[in-house]
Formats: C-alpha cells, sequence, structure tokens
C-alpha cells in the first residue's frame, strides 16, 4: 500500500547532539512537507520542498535543515541549535496539482531531549 | 492574527448525537481552501473533508459536512451520528493560494470525546 513512512517513532536524544529524522513516500507524491506539533499550539511549518533538490523554509526553521536528494525521500536533521526540540514531528506529501492539494500524513516521530 | 482559529479546546458529546466544530478563518485572499483533519491518538492526520472558496455548496463526504459561512468566515464540521471512533482531536487548517503556496495554516484544535 502507498504511503508515508517514518522513522523512528521515538527518539531520545542528549543536549548537543544533531539527529536525523527519517520520511520516506511511495505515493509519487512531488511536494513534501515537515511539521511540528507542540500541545496546544496546533501544526507548524518547518520546512517544504516541491520538487528533487529545492526546498524552501517554513514558519520556524531555524535550528532545522532538510534535503531533497531524491522524489522520495525528505529527511530532516534536527541540529543543536534548535533550543526547544522536544515535540512530535509530522511528515506529509502531495501531489502539487491545483485544486484541493490533500495533504498525506505519516505516524509521526515523537523526539525528546534529555 | 490568528488565521486560523478554533474556539473549543474540548467537547463531549453523547453517542449517535450530532456535533459541530467550530472554526472561523482570516484571509484577505479571495481564493483559498478550508480542509479538516483528524487525528487519533495514534498521531497520524487523516484527511476529512475539503472546500474551496468559491465552492457554491457546502461539502460533504458521508457523516461529515462543512458548513461554509463565507461572510462571517465560518467553516465549521458537523459530524452526524456520532461514533465512539469519533473521539480524537480535530484540526481545521487552511490554504491561501491554490497555485504556488502549497502551505497550510493549522489552528490549534479541538479534542472531541464521545461518551456511550
Amino acid at each position: 500500500d502507498g504511503g508515508i513512512t517514518q522513522s523512528p517513532k521515538y527518539l531520545f536524544r542528549k543536549e548537543g547532539q544533531n539527529v536525523t529524522l527519517s520520511c520516506e513516500q511511495n505515493l509519487n507524491h512531488d511536494a513534501m512537507y515537515w511539521y511540528r506539533q507542540d500541545p496546544g499550539q496546533g501544526l507548524r511549518l518547518i520546512y517544504y520542498s516541491q520538487i528533487v533538490n529545492d526546498f524552501q523554509k517554513g514558519d520556524i526553521a531555524e535550528g532545522y535543515s532538510v534535503s531533497r536528494e531524491k522524489k522520495e525521500s525528505f529527511p530532516l536533521t534536527v541540529t543543536s541549535a534548535q533550543k526547544n526540540p522536544t515535540a512530535f514531528y509530522l511528515c506529509a506529501s502531495s501531489k502539487d496539482t491545483p485544486g484541493a492539494n490533500v495533504l498525506t500524513f505519516g505516524a509521526g516521530s515523537r523526539l525528546t531531549v534529555l | 492574527a490568528q488565521k486560523i482559529t478554533q474556539t473549543q479546546p474540548g467537547m463531549f458529546v453523547q453517542e449517535k448525537e450530532a456535533v459541530t466544530l467550530d472554526c472561523t478563518y482570516d484571509t484577505s485572499d479571495p481564493s483559498y481552501g478550508l480542509f479538516w483533519y483528524k487525528q487519533p491518538s495514534s498521531g497520524e492526520m487523516i484527511f476529512l473533508i475539503y472546500q474551496g472558496s468559491y465552492d457554491q455548496q457546502n461539502a460533504t463526504e458521508g457523516r461529515y459536512s462543512l458548513n461554509f459561512q463565507k461572510a462571517r468566515k465560518s467553516a465549521n464540521l458537523v459530524i452526524s451520528a456520532s461514533q465512539l471512533g469519533d473521539s480524537a482531536m480535530y484540526f481545521c487548517a487552511m490554504r491561501e493560494a491554490p497555485f504556488g503556496n502549497e502551505k497550510l495554516t493549522f489552528g490549534t484544535g479541538t479534542r472531541l470525546t464521545i461518551i456511550p
């Protein structure tokens, strides 16, 4: 079945360490997104990419980095520069066509900084 | 100013009753789209329904309907005949342009609990 796979589901990190969250999709979608979810704040956009080898900052990109070397993959690195990285991270993709551009989400990765 | 406002942090509804989840939005763009997503305790976001700003009729998808009142800038989700499986967080989201700007802005969500 087509879908989005995020790994790991749970991740623990010590302060000062970089961590990379994986996101893979087999939906043949052009666009991919990373969102951060904190309690009571809804989802906030970190980065998005509409085409391979290109990506744009979202509303809260500081302390994060991404790459888009393949259409299927959009990994997110949480760097040590991110001051409060403990959160639930959601990856999404879409066909990037005009009209009702529905996002399909992965199951999420929960990062906890110890 | 908040682009998407969901004023109900939590709601409790008796099983089989209908429920309305409120959503108001703020935009000056004449072309926009409104979405509702469901997030069960597992964490995955599930798309429920979509309404385009130029759509003449309210969107419906099975037990879900969207009460779109453009002049009031509201896009309330109506769930008919609620079920225990409807217990989840519900998010309203808005996309402000159909071309080129594919970001969604999400509200803070409403936690719906269905009581047996």
